[in-house]
């Protein structure tokens, strides 16, 4: 079966650490996007990535960074500077070059920091 | 820029009523527009998306949603809410030219009463 899957589903972490959340699709699509969400906020931008080896900040980038090596994979990395990481992160992906290009969501990693 | 607005962060209706739930985007051409369903602790699924074909767009479990330019609106409506619509729905757009960026409005919850 295609599409996005997430790992871990839920991740703890000690103030001061750094995590990586793996983000990985199996559709073939182009473009990929980290969000984050908190409660009341819908979903902010925080990375894209729209071919290998590019990819450019969203909206609440500080404090994140990613690396997008090959097609299928896009890891997101928290370090120790984003002062409130607790949230529920979502990867998507999308083709890129048709009419719409809908958006594929994975499932989700809610990270907690202790 | 574009934007997209859900009026009302909860919506609440009994079941078999109708369901509406509001979107208005800001865009100065016709845009592309979506609608997304979140159960909790879960990714997003499309419900349905406008590709300018024909502004009146049916999606999946029974929901609906019509273009209407003249009120910058793309309101989703069910004509009868089963317990099971019970969720998060966001609206979004995805912005024009080059970059394939979404923006998301953010959220209604739709709680559906017995």
């Amino acid at each position: 079966d295609g599409g996005i899957t997430q790992s871990p589903k839920y991740l703890f972490r000690k103030e001061g650490q750094n995590v990586t959340l793996s983000c990985e699709q199996n559709l073939n699509h182009d473009a990929m996007y980290w969000y984050r969400q908190d409660p009341g906020q819908g979903l902010r931008l925080i990375y894209y990535s729209q071919i290998v080896n590019d990819f450019q900040k969203g909206d609440i980038a500080e404090g994140y960074s990613v690396s997008r090596e090959k097609k299928e994979s896009f890891p997101l990395t928290v370090t120790s500077a984003q002062k409130n990481p607790t949230a529920f992160y979502l990867c998507a992906s999308t083709s890129v070059g048709g009419a719409t290009d809908t958006q594929y969501f994975g499932p989700g990693t809610r990270l907690t920091v202790l | 820029a574009q934007s997209v607005t859900q009026l009302g962060s909860h919506v609440s209706v009994s079941e078999g009523a109708l369901v509406l739930l509001r979107c208005n985007y800001s865009s100065s051409v016709p845009p592309y527009l979506f609608w997304y369903v979140q159960y909790p602790n879960q990714g997003l699924q499309l419900l349905l998306k406008y590709t300018s074909a024909a502004t009146l767009v049916k999606g999946i479990n029974g929901f609906e949603a019509e273009f209407k330019k003249s009120e910058t609106s793309f309101h989703l409506t069910k004509p009868s809410a089963h317990m099971s619509d019970a969720a998060e729905y966001f609206c979004a757009v995805r912005t024009l030219g080059g970059t394939y960026k979404y923006i998301f409005g953010t959220g209604t919850r739709l709680k559906v009463l017995a």
